[in-house]
């Protein structure tokens, strides 16, 4: 079966560090995507991980595990327009299933 | 920048009905994707569709969903008898290839389908 879990909500403080987790379980793994969405958006692409290790671009970065079937994107810096969904998506062939996502508040 | 665009932003159409969801993918990209995701819940995937042909689908894809390349831009979803539970937002999505860094799906802005 196929399987995804990120936690529901976060709350974080302006100019602070996050990290937001996924553990998965697929049939099939090329990799694994995080997206972001805002309220009544499109998803808007961060990261795609292929390999085991951190991948770093700007404020944020992602870490794939593929072994431990775990990943998380690490946000740092936070600004009040961070404040959104971040959506934890593992691809297996031509099909990407998303995670519920985690809703993550910046307060100031 | 070149984006996924989709038409139209709302439909609303009555139970029974058939509609069409109509995408433009980003010009060069090659695998083409469709989502939906109902009000305050996940994305879920539909299907994938590559050289004018299903590379995959969803158990929600059945026979009542239809998907078309009709000419060399347009990418379109078909839904032929509407229900209730069809209403959400549906998101087009293209990329360039999987593998050699090109797998990266960028989403249309979506439609948003509302059957009454």
């Amino acid at each position: 079966g196929q399987n995804i879990d990120q936690p529901t909500e976060m709350t974080a403080t302006e100019g602070a560090i996050v990290q937001i987790n996924c553990t998965y379980q697929t049939s099939g793994f090329n990799g694994l995507f995080w997206y972001q969405q805002h309220a009544g958006e499109a998803p808007t692409f961060l990261s795609y991980n292929v390999l085991d290790g951190l991948e770093e671009k700007g404020r944020f970065s992602s870490f794939l595990s593929r072994s431990k079937g775990y990943s998380y994107l690490l946000l740092k810096e936070l600004q009040m327009k961070d404040s959104a969904s971040y959506l934890c998506a593992p691809r297996g062939g031509f099909k990407t299933i998303f995670g519920a996502g985690t809703r993550l508040f910046v307060k100031a | 920048e070149p984006e996924v665009t989709q038409t139209p932003s709302h439909q609303v159409t009555q139970m029974g009905q058939e509609v069409i969801l109509r995408c433009v993918p980003i010009s060069n990209h090659l695998y083409f994707y469709w989502y939906r995701q109902i009000l305050g819940q996940k994305v879920e995937f539909l299907v994938s569709f590559y050289n004018n042909e299903i590379s995959e689908k969803s158990e929600i894809f059945d026979d009542q969903f239809s998907v078309e390349r009709p000419d060399g831009s347009n990418f379109t979803l078909k839904i032929r008898s509407t229900k209730l539970e069809d209403s959400a937002m549906y998101f087009c999505a293209s990329s360039e290839r999987p593998g050699q860094g090109g797998e990266t799906q960028y989403f249309g802005p979506g439609t948003r389908l509302l059957v009454l």
